[in-house]
C-alpha cells in the first residue's frame, strides 16, 4: 500500500493567515492527489482533485500542487468557515489510502 | 444534486455481519465507482472497497476476506457486507461517488454509525 504522510498534523492560525498543509507519497503517485475538507459531524468534501484541480462551487482561496512525491494544499486567506481537517487521498494505486489528517484550529 | 444516502442497522453483534445499503438519488448510478469507507471516532479514513456498475470489484486487502459488495442498478443502489466483526470495525461509515478517470470522490453519503457490540 502507498503509504500518505501529512504535516503537520495540527496547526493554528488566525483569520487571514496563509496556510500551507503538506502531503508525502511513500512512492510516486503522478497527480492523483485529491483533498478533502472534512469538519466534525460532517462527511468530507472535496476540494481539490489531481493535485491542482479546483473542485466546483469551492472558493479560489484554495488550491493545490505538486506531483511525484510531494504536495501541497495551500488556503491563501484563512475564512472561520476553514477550520477543519483536512485529508489528502492518493487515487494512483489501489487500496486508495488516506493521510492522517491536519486539524486546522483557530489560534 | 446527486445525493447518497446510507441505511442499515446502527448495532451489530461481534462475529455477525455487518450490512448497510447506499440509495443513490438525484443521478444515475451508472458508469461510474461507488466506494465504502470507514472513520473509527476520532481517527482518519479508511478505505473499505469499490464497485463499478457492471459489478466489478476492488477491495482493501485488509478486510478483502470478509467483504462483499453488490450493486442494484435497477433500484440505484449498491451494497457492504462485512462478515465476523469485532469492535475495531465500530465506525461511521460512509458511501460514496468515485469518479472514474480520477479517482477522486465527489459525492458522499452522510455516514451512519455502526456500533460493534454484545
Amino acid at each position: 500500500d502507498i503509504q500518505m504522510t501529512q504535516s503537520p498534523s495540527s496547526l493554528s492560525a488566525s483569520v487571514g493567515d496563509r496556510v500551507t498543509i503538506t502531503c508525502r507519497a511513500s512512492q510516486s503517485i503522478s497527480s492523483y492527489l485529491n483533498w478533502y475538507q472534512q469538519k466534525p459531524g460532517k462527511a468530507p468534501k472535496l476540494l481539490i482533485y489531481t493535485a491542482s484541480s479546483l473542485q466546483s462551487g469551492v472558493p479560489s482561496r484554495f488550491s493545490g500542487s505538486g506531483s511525484g512525491t510531494d504536495f501541497t494544499l495551500t488556503i491563501s486567506s484563512l475564512q472561520p468557515e476553514d477550520f477543519a481537517t483536512y485529508y489528502c487521498q492518493q487515487s494512483y494505486s489501489l487500496p486508495d489510502t488516506f493521510g492522517q489528517g491536519t486539524k486546522l484550529e483557530i489560534k | 444534486q446527486v445525493q447518497l444516502q446510507e441505511s442499515g442497522p446502527g448495532l451489530v453483534k461481534p462475529s455477525e455481519t455487518l450490512s448497510l445499503s447506499c440509495t443513490v438519488s438525484g443521478g444515475s448510478i451508472s458508469s461510474y465507482y461507488w466506494s465504502w469507507i470507514r472513520q473509527p471516532a476520532g481517527k482518519g479514513l479508511e478505505w473499505i472497497g469499490r464497485i463499478y456498475t457492471s459489478g466489478s470489484t476492488n477491495y482493501n486487502p485488509s478486510l478483502k476476506s470478509r467483504v462483499t459488495m453488490s450493486v442494484d442498478t435497477s433500484k440505484n443502489h449498491f451494497s457492504l457486507k462485512l462478515r465476523s466483526v469485532t469492535a475495531a470495525d465500530t465506525a461511521v461509515y460512509y458511501c460514496a461517488r468515485v469518479m472514474t478517470v480520477a479517482g477522486n470522490i465527489d459525492y458522499w453519503g452522510q455516514g451512519t454509525l455502526v456500533t460493534v457490540s454484545a
